[in-house]
């Protein structure tokens, strides 16, 4: 079975700072999705960044980026010039190529501090 | 805005009564995926459905049931509520199943209050 593993439950760092979220995944397919989510207070799940692991190169929107490490199942988020609006639960999540549902860690909470 | 809607935000009810809750996916999108948020459990994949028919199941209890109707609005039906139950009910959809990116697109969510 597939299992994501987020390690930090809480992070806190200045705003305008760099921080980086680890998440590590275990699966068994060789053909397979990685996402981070992002849930502010509202509770709303938003689609932060994703990565096929067919591809080599490292997603990146904007501020965020990722670095996948797919020979040791690693995918953290770099967030970069934090902003207050990035306070929020930060979740990992797995999908694989049957599109099934997602699996997901247990989150880390983002605060951003002015 | 996902493009998902959720109907109730908010419910509360009893142990042992029974409640339904709507989803309307994202127009084009046909497979529609139910998650379960609770304090305790995290965020868990519970039921799957494509275009109709069930396409996965995870760790959904047999308590609880769902169904995709001709317009791809999508129902959760749970019954003999448990305050355990209380939790956050997601609908997310997707363009189709086995389609890459396999990104899903999450409603806002309904609230569920057992008492």
């Amino acid at each position: 079975a597939q299992t994501v593993t987020q390690s930090q439950p809480e992070m806190s760092v200045q705003e305008a700072e760099t921080v980086t979220l680890s998440c590590t995944y275990d699966t068994s397919e060789n053909n397979y999705y990685l996402f981070w989510y992002k849930q502010p207070p509202s509770r709303q799940m938003i689609l932060v960044i994703r990565q096929e692991a067919y591809k080599q190169q490292n997603a990146t929107e904007n501020r965020f980026s990722v670095n996948f490490q797919k020979a040791a199942k690693s995918f953290s988020l770099k967030i970069s010039d934090s902003q207050l609006g990035d306070t929020a639960m930060y979740f990992c999540a797995l999908g694989e190529g049957g599109a099934d549902g997602l699996t997901f860690g247990k989150g880390t909470h983002l605060i951003i501090q002015p | 805005d996902s493009g998902v809607t959720q109907t109730p935000k908010h419910l509360i009810t009893a142990t042992g009564q029974r409640v339904t809750l709507r989803c309307s996916p994202r127009s084009g999108d046909l497979s529609v995926y139910w998650y379960q948020q609770s304090l305790d459990q995290g965020l868990q994949f519970l039921i799957q459905y494509y275009n109709g028919e069930e396409r996965a199941k995870g760790n959904i209890l047999e308590r609880f049931s769902a169904q995709q109707f001709p317009d791809l609005h999508s129902e959760l039906n749970l019954s003999s509520l448990e305050l355990g139950d209380s939790a956050l009910y997601f609908c997310a959809s997707s363009v189709a199943a086995g389609q890459n990116p396999n990104e899903q697109f999450f409603g806002p969510g309904t609230r569920l209050t057992v008492l």
